[in-house]
Order: C-alpha cells, then sequence, then structure tokens
C-alpha cells in the first residue's frame, strides 16, 4: 500500500515568489491534515481536513496561505508571496478517521526562502 | 504553561539497553490521548504508540511502551533493547478538546523532542 505522497521534496525559491506544495494522502483516508515543522521544534498543524471541508484552519495565516482538498483526496498548500520565516518543513498527513487517530505523514517539502 | 514539555534535548544509549524518554503534559480536557512518534533522519513521522487517559494499562507495541502516570502529568517512553535503527527525533505529543463542549474541536500538539542517539 501506497504511503502519502509529496512533492516536491525540496524547494528553494526567493522571498516575494509563490510556492506550491501537493500532498496524495493514503486511499481512503478521508482526513488530511498539513504542519509546518520549523527546525528544531515539533509539527504545528496549519489547517486539517475531514473530506473536502476544512474543519480547523485556525492557524493558517490567511494573508499568504491557502490550501484546497477538491473533491476530498490530494491537496494543495499554497503560499503567495513567501516571506523569510516560511523556511521550514511542510508535512502532509492523513488518517481514516476523525480527530488525529493514527495519522500517516508523508516525507515532507523542505522549503527554503532566500 | 507549555502543553507539552520534553526536557532532554538529547540522549545517548547504549546498543541493547533501555532507555526512557520524558514527557509531562498540561490539559484541563478530561479525556485526552498521548502520542509518541519517531522522525528519523528521512523527515517522515512515524507513529509508535498512544495512551487514552482512562486507559487502565500502560500502552506497549513492541519494544515500545509507555510509562503513563495520571496524577504526575508524565507519559514517558520506555524502548527497549535499544537498535542502531533507533536512533532519531523523539516527539511526545497531545490531543485534547478544545472550546465549549459541541462548539470546540480536538487539537493536537507536539513537543519540542528528544533526539535519541544509539551507540553501537
Amino acid at each position: 500500500e501506497a504511503g502519502v505522497v509529496q512533492s516536491p521534496r525540496y524547494k528553494i525559491i526567493e522571498k516575494k515568489q509563490p510556492v506550491a506544495f501537493w500532498c496524495n494522502p493514503i486511499s481512503g483516508h478521508n482526513t488530511l491534515y498539513w504542519y509546518r515543522q520549523n527546525l528544531g521544534q515539533g509539527p504545528e498543524l496549519l489547517i486539517r481536513y475531514e473530506n473536502e471541508e476544512a474543519v480547523d484552519d485556525s492557524q493558517l495565516p490567511k494573508d499568504r496561505f491557502s490550501a484546497e482538498r477538491l473533491k476530498g483526496v490530494d491537496s494543495t498548500l499554497k503560499i503567495q508571496p513567501a516571506e523569510l520565516g516560511d523556511s521550514a518543513v511542510y508535512l502532509c498527513a492523513s488518517s481514516l478517521g476523525p480527530d488525529y487517530n493514527e495519522q500517516f505523514f508523508g516525507p515532507g517539502t523542505r522549503l527554503t526562502v532566500l | 504553561a507549555q502543553k507539552i514539555t520534553q526536557t532532554q534535548p538529547g540522549m545517548f544509549v547504549q546498543e541493547k539497553e533501555a532507555v526512557t524518554l520524558d514527557c509531562t503534559y498540561d490539559t484541563s480536557d478530561p479525556s485526552y490521548g498521548l502520542f509518541w512518534y519517531k522522525q528519523p533522519s528521512s523527515g517522515e513521522m512515524i507513529f509508535l504508540i498512544y495512551q487514552g487517559s482512562y486507559d487502565q494499562q500502560n500502552a506497549t507495541e513492541g519494544r515500545y511502551s509507555l510509562n503513563f502516570q495520571k496524577a504526575r502529568k508524565s507519559a514517558n517512553l520506555v524502548i527497549s533493547a535499544s537498535q542502531l535503527g533507533d536512533s532519531a527525533m523523539y516527539f511526545c505529543a497531545m490531543r485534547e478538546y478544545v472550546g465549549d463542549s459541541g462548539a470546540g474541536s480536538y487539537q493536537l500538539t507536539f513537543g519540542k523532542g528528544t533526539k535519541l542517539s544509539v551507540i553501537p
């Protein structure tokens, strides 16, 4: 069974440029999560989807970040424009049920903003 | 107050020995859950073990066990018979319900992690 797929694995951009990350969850997993992990820290939730509905986006900086999960399967996280402080690893996870039970994580996208 | 505290930035353990990674938590939710994840250098987070606040017995999964001391708000991870492949970052996390009943949501908070190094 394929795990959570994320692309790209690495991205280097200059500040003020846009960037997008893609995530394909495990087949059949209804819940999808986007996390940001800063260096030396644990992951922090950005947004959580139940199917195609964003049920928790309270930590998503909405002035520059956006996300979508069309058709309730794969998802895209976008930053526009990127700032230096956005440099981090962006992790996607999915679970069969809600509420963070048995999440499976992807390998993450390491973003560097110059 | 920090919701999850991991006081050991780094730990060393001899191969085949047991090691305990500390985690304390703070919540007012009576029905919370505690998780431990492993993050190797490759970057993905790997779920290890889960303990519910009402579980009577300590959770165990193979070489992993969770030493759950509810009164002390402590949920330490014990790894027995350490292997070289256990070298990684280990994160403790807590799920709690935040907000008014029926109008809130579950949140998951991670600690800052402990870097475990297994010495041959």
